[in-house]
């Protein structure tokens, strides 16, 4: 069954602890992206990474961190630095650059509550 | 990062009615994408443009790739209740790998 997981689909953490969030794809893809929304919004890009070592910033990195060892994960950490981190938060991916024809395809999404 | 321009904001439309939203960019795209979105769950991909002017359709949906590359156009034919959701367009340009997404278009399908 192909596809992207994220795990868990909810969860809970106490104010000041970092959390990660799982991402997993057996797409093939080389490029992987976080996003973040919030009620009523459109979708916020966290991190992205083209291949594996190498992640980029995106607009709302700030308090975030990721990792890029395995073509496969691309796990991101929600750190006591992010100043809101309740949110709903979606992982995707796609064949990446130097594809004419790149779909971006989407997990279903963590949901994120920091009490 | 650039925020594309996508309306209506919301529609509330009787079954059976035809829907249309729209998207547009200031700068140029080479993809266009358009995503469903349920309550709760991860974006699903309805249609995806690779060519100016290209039209395309899956089911009762039909997207457009606009001639100026700049636009993008997402019909719903004879709507239905499950059409409810909130539908996104995304937009990939030249530079790197980042596509850039729509505000939403949320409809409500009233039976």
């Amino acid at each position: 069954d192909g596809g992207i997981t994220q795990s868990p689909k909810y969860l809970f953490r106490k104010e000041g602890q970092n959390v990660t969030l799982s991402c997993e794809q057996n797409l093939n893809h080389d490029a992987m992206y976080w996003y973040r929304q919030d009620p009523g919004q459109g979708l916020r890009l966290i991190y992205y990474s083209q291949i594996v070592n190498d992640f980029q910033k995106g607009d709302i990195a700030e308090g975030y961190s990721v990792s890029r060892e395995k073509k496969e994960s691309f796990p991101l950490t929600v750190t006591s630095a992010q100043k809101n981190p309740t949110a709903f938060y979606l992982c995707a991916s796609s064949w990446g650059q130097g594809t004419s024809t790149d779909t971006q395809y989407f997990g279903p999404g963590t949901r994120l509550t920091v009490l | 990062g650039q925020q594309l321009n996508q309306s209506p904001q919301s529609m509330f439309i009787q079954e059976g009615e035809d829907v249309s939203m729209n998207c547009t960019s200031s700068s140029i795209f080479n993809t266009w994408l358009w995503y469903k979105q349920d309550p709760g769950e991860g974006p699903v991909l309805l249609i995806a443009l690779y060519k100016a002017g290209e039209l395309t359709s899956n089911g009762r949906l039909t997207a457009q790739f606009g001639i100026t590359r700049k636009d993008s156009f997402l019909n719903i034919s004879a709507s239905i209740p499950s059409d409810v959701g909130i539908y996104f367009c995304a937009g990939q340009g030249d530079t790197g790998n980042q596509f850039y997404f729509g505000t939403g278009t949320s409809l409500t399908v009233i039976p």
